[in-house]
């Protein structure tokens, strides 16, 4: 079982849509990373969040962290094919940074 | 470009061999991950360390070790490998070191185990 449970797995959309991803937990973390992996690179790290119910907007993506800091979503306005990628949060858990695995994102012209 | 390189980009071999895989960490940065990301399992934490001390330590197989030399750099040892272990191998590197520090990573190396 994943400590950090990522939804949806897969997305397929339009280029144009709007679209959210979850990344939810039991357990309370000091702060979420999101990060973007593109085929064939390593993740990049895309927002911090640190305060619970912190808001944070990067251009089209909004980053949200929840009340309790056990829950994060990064939703993405008109997303475009420059958006495709995997999607993954980790949270700061102990001395370990502990990742989700991922929401793959394909965004079609 | 993160400024983490990793060495070599593919890495072809045979169950039972033993590999060694590098990363240098960008420069200034002090601690160095190394992850496995598989299909099935995602991106897992293997060993962590900070200006050559080990600093965690997470999934890592008895059969796998690290260090991380005076000059920073980083060597994963993989030994008596399994079909299992193919995977890409991630090193990363940030600054502090804390468990919230940002990750940057490296483009990684893809081990394929025949």
């Amino acid at each position: 079982t994943q400590l950090l449970e990522q939804s949806p797995q897969f997305l397929s959309i339009q280029e144009g849509e709007n679209l959210t991803v979850y990344c939810n937990s039991s357990s309370v973390f000091s702060s979420l990373q999101w990060y973007r992996q593109e085929p064939g690179e390593g993740p990049v790290l895309l927002v911090t969040v640190v305060t619970g119910g912190e808001v944070k907007k990067l251009k089209r993506l909004t980053f949200q962290f929840g009340d309790a800091r056990k829950d994060s979503s990064l939703h993405i306005t008109a997303a475009q094919p420059g958006d495709t990628g995997l999607y993954l949060c980790a949270g700061a858990r102990g001395n370990k940074l502990v990742f989700g695995a991922g929401t793959i994102l394909r965004v079609k012209s | 470009d993160s400024g983490v390189t990793q060495t070599p980009k593919h890495l072809i071999t045979a169950t039972g061999q033993r590999v060694t895989l590098r990363c240098s960490p960008r420069s200034g940065d002090l601690s160095v991950y190394w992850y496995q990301q598989s299909l099935d399992q995602g991106l897992q934490f293997l060993i962590q360390y900070y200006n050559g001390e080990e600093r965690a330590k997470g999934n890592i197989l008895e059969r796998f070790s690290a260090q991380q030399f005076p000059d920073l750099h980083s060597e994963l040892n993989l030994s008596s490998l399994e079909l299992g272990d193919s995977a890409l191998y991630f090193c990363a590197s940030s600054v502090s070191g804390e468990n919230n520090s940002p990750l940057h990573f490296g483009n990684g190396t893809r081990l394929t185990v025949t």
